[in-house]
């Protein structure tokens, strides 16, 4: 069965540089979003994205994110200068269509700053 | 925005027994309605969801019910096992033509006692 994957696993960086999380989306799917869990909380939307553009996001979402699709098939964040609260997991999602709601998620990235 | 609340945050139960958990939404615009289950370290994974046409969804020994006049919503696990232990998460959205992000509720954690 096709799935959401997401590299890398972990990431430890330090506070104020510039880390890409990646993800590759199921090959049919359309719409792509990015969540976050700080550990232990729940989990809460960052941003989604079709057509090549950003269709909506969050107050969490400021300046210090993007998302690209860079090609045909990987979807990526970047945080431009990293803050201690950045640290999370975040996840990838995506689902297949128009009036298809259910969404399928990656494994995660678990985001470090030191 | 959406704001989901959930309840309990913790659950044990005793294998065999029923579990219940129970969502609040504020949004009644809201009409999509998944549980996502998630073990320790992994993704989320959709285990069932129910649209705002129906009061009640089953699979196996899974269930949802949905009151639209209250704004709430519940999972019905029966028959435990311990493999059910985990985090589950509700979620809400509105389920509209485009992309559809889900607010999460804070998450119950559930034990299940051999």
């Amino acid at each position: 069965e096709p799935e959401v994957t997401q590299t890398p696993s972990h990431q430890v960086t330090q506070m104020g540089q510039e880390v890409i999380l990646r993800c590759v989306p199921i090959s049919n799917h359309l719409y792509f979003y990015w969540y976050r869990q700080i550990l232990g909380q729940k989990v809460e939307f960052l941003v989604s994205f079709y057509n090549n553009e950003i269709s909506e996001k969050s107050e969490i979402f400021d300046d210090q994110f993007s998302v690209e699709r860079p090609d045909g098939s990987n979807f990526t964040l970047k945080i431009r200068s990293t803050k201690l609260e950045d640290s999370a997991m975040y996840f990838c999602a995506s689902s297949e269509r128009t009036g298809s709601y259910e969404q399928y998620f990656g494994p995660g990235t678990r985001l470090t700053v030191t | 925005g959406e704001n989901v609340e959930q309840h309990p945050s913790t659950l044990s139960v005793q294998e065999g027994d029923s579990a219940v958990i129970k969502c609040t939404y504020s949004d009644s615009a809201s009409n999509y309605f998944p549980w996502y289950k998630q073990e320790l370290g992994k993704r989320p994974q959709l285990i069932i969801d129910i649209r705002s046409n129906v009061g009640e969804k089953k699979d196996q020994r899974i269930a949802v019910t949905l009151n639209k006049t209250a704004k709430h919503f519940s999972l019905h696990i029966t028959e435990t096992q311990p493999e059910d232990s985990a985090v589950y998460f509700c979620a809400a959205s509105r389920g509209q033509t485009g992309a559809n992000n889900l607010f999460f509720g804070t998450g119950t954690r559930l034990t299940v006692i051999p």
